[in-house]
């Protein structure tokens, strides 16, 4: 279980409910990324933390999407009031150093908001 | 937003073949250039990446060619094989490592 773990791998809600998607890093890797990728797009830079602190929120496309990473570690993305246009696979991503360049990818979370 | 532009959109390439992927840049920050693997249902995964300071860069059959001028960078795969058909993602990022990714370009690769 060395790679970066995310929760749930599937969810189905409804139009107007509340999502929480959790991300678990590689153990030790400082930056972790959030990205959304609809089906045949390349994936949607989201947010981007580094340590605790998010270091690039210019991707969130509207305050109904929020993110945190309290302990430096895990990550839950928040998705309010969710739109049948949110459905998309969430992806996070982790790297070692923010230098390195390097990205770790999950496997994503699938949303489907009906 | 699209700060990467690639091309084609598909490819498909005959067993042996080689294939050739090309990707476009607007931002000059911009430092590091990778492209990754995604097969369906899977994350996408680091297959071979370059800075600037070369123009290219070769591991094994996968090989970047960069041109800092154009602002352009491509992938080539030589020897092309049925296992490497899946969807290739080309990305950049600067100093402040937010990397973009480009729109994708799904290979099939034809025994």
């Amino acid at each position: 279980g060395a790679g970066v773990s995310q929760t749930p791998s599937n969810k189905v809600t409804e139009k107007g409910k509340y999502v929480e998607l959790r991300c678990d890093p590689i153990s030790g890797h400082t930056a972790l990324y959030w990205y959304r990728q609809s089906l045949g797009q390349g994936p949607e830079f989201l947010i981007y933390f580094q340590g605790t602190g998010a270091a690039d929120d210019s991707g969130l496309p509207n305050d109904r999407f929020f993110a945190v990473r309290p302990e430096g570690s895990v990550s839950t993305l928040k998705i309010q009031r969710t739109e049948r246009g949110d459905s998309a696979v969430y992806l996070c991503a982790s790297s070692p150093s923010w230098k390195t360049g390097e990205l770790f990818f999950g496997e994503g979370s699938r949303l489907t908001v009906l | 937003q699209q700060q990467v532009k690639q091309s084609p959109q598909s490819l498909i390439v005959q067993k042996g073949g080689i294939s050739i992927i090309n990707c476009a840049y607007e931002n000059t920050a911009f430092d590091y250039f990778p492209w990754y693997q995604q097969f369906p249902g899977k994350g996408p995964a680091l297959l071979i990446a370059i800075r600037p300071d070369v123009s290219e860069k070769k591991e094994g059959r996968f090989t970047i060619s960069f041109n800092k001028s154009a602002k352009q960078f491509s992938l080539h795969i030589m020897d092309s094989q049925p296992g490497d058909s899946a969807t290739y993602f080309c990305a950049a990022s600067g100093n402040n490592n937010d990397m973009r990714f480009g729109a994708g370009t799904r290979l099939t690769v034809k025994p």
